[in-house]
């Protein structure tokens, strides 16, 4: 039981550039989200999926798009990387949005935007 | 908008001394608050969460609690693998389905 896994560990793009993070889970969790984490400041929601086929936006979804065509995976594009953009970025997944057992976080990708 | 204050920002204690952590938020309506450990490079550990003013839980060394305003963990006894980040998070009844907000979490140093 792997849980979820985040590829790449680290990545360095330069401006302009477009990338995909993967995100996948192995314990048919139907909700899942990505969460970016900046120094001082706290995880936020970037975007997130309460199922297979159905996505919406978090706090900060401004650059980034998603989709959810299985239940495992839920990539994050980055359609043309800004500096700003440079941060750890988590991806974590629930039986429901609402669990009353936490989310289960990947070990994060490092992404580096020069 | 809600929001999550957790203080203080460090702090360094000697093996088996005692201290807490401070969890303070404003929410809308409390649907329930989590407690995070995070290590260095690697993603959130889920610890606890409290859905009511009163309510504790326990684990090993851990103990958190619950008031209508703030969330203390307390940490009895540590031990050098207790150094980590712990992270507040709070999420609200209704609104985005299941959001979380985050402090921005106390770094423990725990040394022998």
């Amino acid at each position: 039981n792997a849980g979820v896994t985040q590829t790449p560990k680290f990545q360095v793009l330069k401006t302009g550039q477009s990338m995909t993070l993967q995100c996948a889970q192995d314990m048919n969790h139907e909700y899942m989200s990505w969460y970016r984490q900046d120094p001082g400041m706290g995880l936020r929601l970037i975007h997130y999926s309460v199922g297979a086929g159905i996505t919406d936006q978090g706090e900060v979804p401004n650059g980034y798009n998603v989709s959810r065509s299985t239940t495992e995976d839920f990539p994050l594009r980055l359609l043309s990387a800004a500096p700003s953009q440079t941060s750890v970025y988590f991806c974590a997944s629930s039986w429901t949005g609402h669990t009353n057992y936490g989310y289960t976080f990947g070990s994060g990708t490092r992404l580096t935007v020069v | 908008e809600d929001q999550v204050t957790q203080s203080p920002e460090a702090l360094r204690l000697q093996e088996g001394e005692s201290s807490s952590l401070n969890c303070s938020y404003t929410v809308s309506g409390l649907r329930g608050l989590f407690w995070y450990r995070q290590d260095p490079g690697k993603g959130p550990e889920f610890l606890f969460t409290l859905y009511s003013a009163g309510e504790e839980k326990e684990k090993e060394r851990l103990k958190a609690t619950l008031t209508k305003k703030e969330s203390f963990l307390h940490i009895t006894a540590p031990k050098p693998e207790d150094s980590a980040t712990y992270l507040c998070a709070v999420q609200a009844v209704g609104g985005t389905a299941s959001k979380l907000t985050f402090g921005t979490g106390t770094r423990l140093q725990v040394t022998l």
